[in-house]
Formats: C-alpha cells, structure tokens, sequence
C-alpha cells in the first residue's frame, strides 16, 4: 500500500506558484519522499526528493516539514505544460520500488 | 541516447496467447523494472532486476516472466493472457538499485486482451 495521502484534483493558474501537499505520517527514519508526475499517456517523469531538509531544483521546490510527516511541492511559475498527475512516493533509499499510489492531478488552467 | 525504449507500442491479443513485451536501455543502468498501470490507477510493480542475471518478483508479479540476460534488455513475457492484464506496461531503469537513483520511465505499452 502506498504510505502517502494526496488530494485528488487541484487546480491553477497559469504564471501562479502550484502547491501540492502530500501526508506521509507513518515515514521511518531511512525514508526519502520522492516526486514523479505522469503527463497524460507518458511514462512517469521524475521532479525531485528529498530526506529532510527542503531541496530545489531547475523543475521544483521540495518542502518537508520539521516532523516530516508531511511535504508541499512547489511548481514556482506553473504553466499549461504542468496539467500532470503528481505523485508522492515514500521509499527506503535502497529499496528502489517506487510504490505508486494515486496521485493528484494538477490542472493547470489559462 | 535513446534512455528506455519499449516496443510495441501497442498490441491486441486473445486470451490464452503469449507473448513478449521488449524494453531496452542504452544508459548503462544496473536496475531495471516493469510496472502495469490500469486506467485511473497508479502504477503497480510487476518484476524488477539489480544487474544482469538477477531478477525479483514485485507486487503483481503473476502470470508474468522476466528475464535479464544482458545489461540493456529486460524483456516481460505473458505466459498465457488473460483479460485482466489489459494495461498499459512501463518499463523504467535506474543508474543503481544503492541510494535515491533517479529512474527513468519508457513511454509504455498498451495491451489488449480479448
């Protein structure tokens, strides 16, 4: 089962930051948070993880939270190219099987 | 590079038939896995590979084979397809099955059982 919780649909306006939350209340010490996001019909993408302090890269920014039991992805400058289903996954750093659960899917809207 | 390619595209059998889904990699990676996507659904792991010569089942490895007898390919083999395992398959690669490696997913193959 996956160990994360997403809300189901969220949507945004283009040029606007896209924050999307994930819980993971029940991560273990040896746990990175991983984000993939699904274009429509394509093989999953990779954006970005982290273990506990908040990273950033040319895609995105990976907040977690002191406790890590939750994290917020930031698309800073969201554009049409962004409408993906974005998927939070918890994973041992060595266990490289990646759990999908279902993800949000992000609307970017004009 | 090509990264992770699959072929094919797609493909329409009639239960009972075999057959075999094609992934390759070029980037020299170690780690290689197979995962199915049902529609609205995430993706689930079917089999996965740490080097050439070791395979492993995942979540939902029945009524599926693997073998990995070259560092670039891992093929998927359908022994006898049934309804149920009409999905579309992704195969992705990993530089290591060690640490946070990056994976990198192929565009897919969409199956149709009948």
């Amino acid at each position: 089962d996956a160990k994360t919780t997403q809300p189901p649909s969220m949507d945004c306006a283009e040029g606007r930051a896209a924050n999307l939350p994930c819980n993971h209340s029940t991560i273990s010490g040896n746990e990175y948070v991983y984000w993939y996001r699904q274009i429509h019909s394509q093989g999953p993408q990779y954006i970005i993880h982290g273990l506990k302090n908040n990273e950033t890269n040319e895609m995105a920014s990976l907040i977690i939270t002191e406790d890590r039991k939750s994290s917020t992805l930031i698309l800073p400058h969201a554009t049409l190219r962004d409408t993906a289903v974005y998927y939070c996954i918890v994973e041992d750093q060595g266990a490289q099987k990646l759990v999908f659960g279902q993800g949000t899917r992000l609307t970017i809207n004009p | 590079n090509a990264g992770v390619t699959q072929t094919p595209k797609f493909q329409v059998l009639k239960t009972g038939q075999s057959m075999t889904l094609q992934c390759a990699q070029d980037m020299n990676h170690e780690y290689m896995s197979w995962y199915r996507q049902d529609p609205g659904m995430g993706l689930r792991l079917i089999h996965y590979s740490v080097g050439a010569g070791i395979t492993d089942q995942g979540e939902v490895p029945n009524g599926y084979n693997v073998s990995r007898s070259t560092t670039e390919d891992f093929p998927l083999r359908l022994l006898s397809a049934a309804p149920s395992q009409t999905s579309v398959y992704f195969c992705a690669s990993s530089y290591s099955s060690r640490g946070q490696e990056t994976q990198y997913f192929g565009p897919g193959t969409r199956l149709l059982v009948l």
